[in-house]
């Protein structure tokens, strides 16, 4: 079954600085992608940046990139110029080619300081 | 378009009562879905649906029955209430089941006493 780890609840960063939030992820199937999502103060849940398996560059979307490790089944969101709006929760998440349910990990909260 | 749509945003409910959570899409997308959202545990798949007529049952699907007459419509119906589904409740849609992103609709905010 497909497992979604974010071993980080809470970060910190400093307004202008750059902020990587971790997600690593198990699964058997040679096709998946990965996902995504902020969710604000507000409750709604925000799509940010997609990365397929068999994409062969790292995914950006402006502020936001994907490191994407295939061989460490990693794919950390990067925050590039952190604003005081990004103060969020950030959901990690995976679709698998073949019985694409989407699986989340339990989040990150991410906190911006001016 | 309106893109995914709830309703109601807050509903209580008392122990034993019946209800059903609206979800309605218009991008005509053939995957439909919802979640509960629950502090700590991120977002858990209760129901969800390829097509009209066809569901199947995700992660946590025991109190909640579901539904697709059409493509557009996905409602969540809580047979007999219970505290333990006190959540956020979140419908979502791609569109097909694969790797495509899935869009989610604003949230149900329920409140089982």
């Amino acid at each position: 079954a497909q497992k979604i780890t974010q071993t980080q609840p809470g970060m910190f960063v400093q307004e202008k600085e750059a902020v990587t939030l971790d997600c690593t992820y198990d699964t058997s199937d040679p096709s998946y992608g990965l996902f995504w999502y902020k969710q604000p103060s507000s409750g709604e849940m925000i799509f940010l940046i997609y990365q397929g398996s068999y994409d062969q560059q790292n995914a950006t979307e402006g502020r936001y990139s994907l490191n994407f490790q295939k061989a460490r089944k990693s794919a950390n969101l990067v925050i590039s110029a952190s604003q005081l709006g990004d103060s969020a929760m950030y959901f990690c998440a995976m679709r698998e080619g073949i019985g694409g349910d989407m699986r989340f990990g339990a989040g990150t909260r991410l906190t911006v300081k001016p | 378009n309106a893109g995914v749509t709830q309703t109601p945003k807050f509903q209580v409910l008392k122990t034993g009562q019946s209800m059903t959570l609206q979800c309605a899409q218009d991008m005509n997308h053939e995957y439909m879905s919802w979640y509960r959202q629950d502090p700590g545990m991120g977002l858990r798949l209760i129901h969800y649906s390829v097509g009209a007529g066809i569901t199947d049952q995700g992660e946590v699907p025991n109190g909640y029955n579901v539904s697709r007459s059409t493509t557009e419509d996905f409602p969540l119906r809580l047979l007999s209430a219970a505290p333990s589904q006190t959540s956020v409740y979140f419908c979502a849609s791609s569109y097909s089941y694969s790797l495509d992103t899935q869009y989610f609709g604003p949230g149900t905010r329920l409140t089982v006493l």
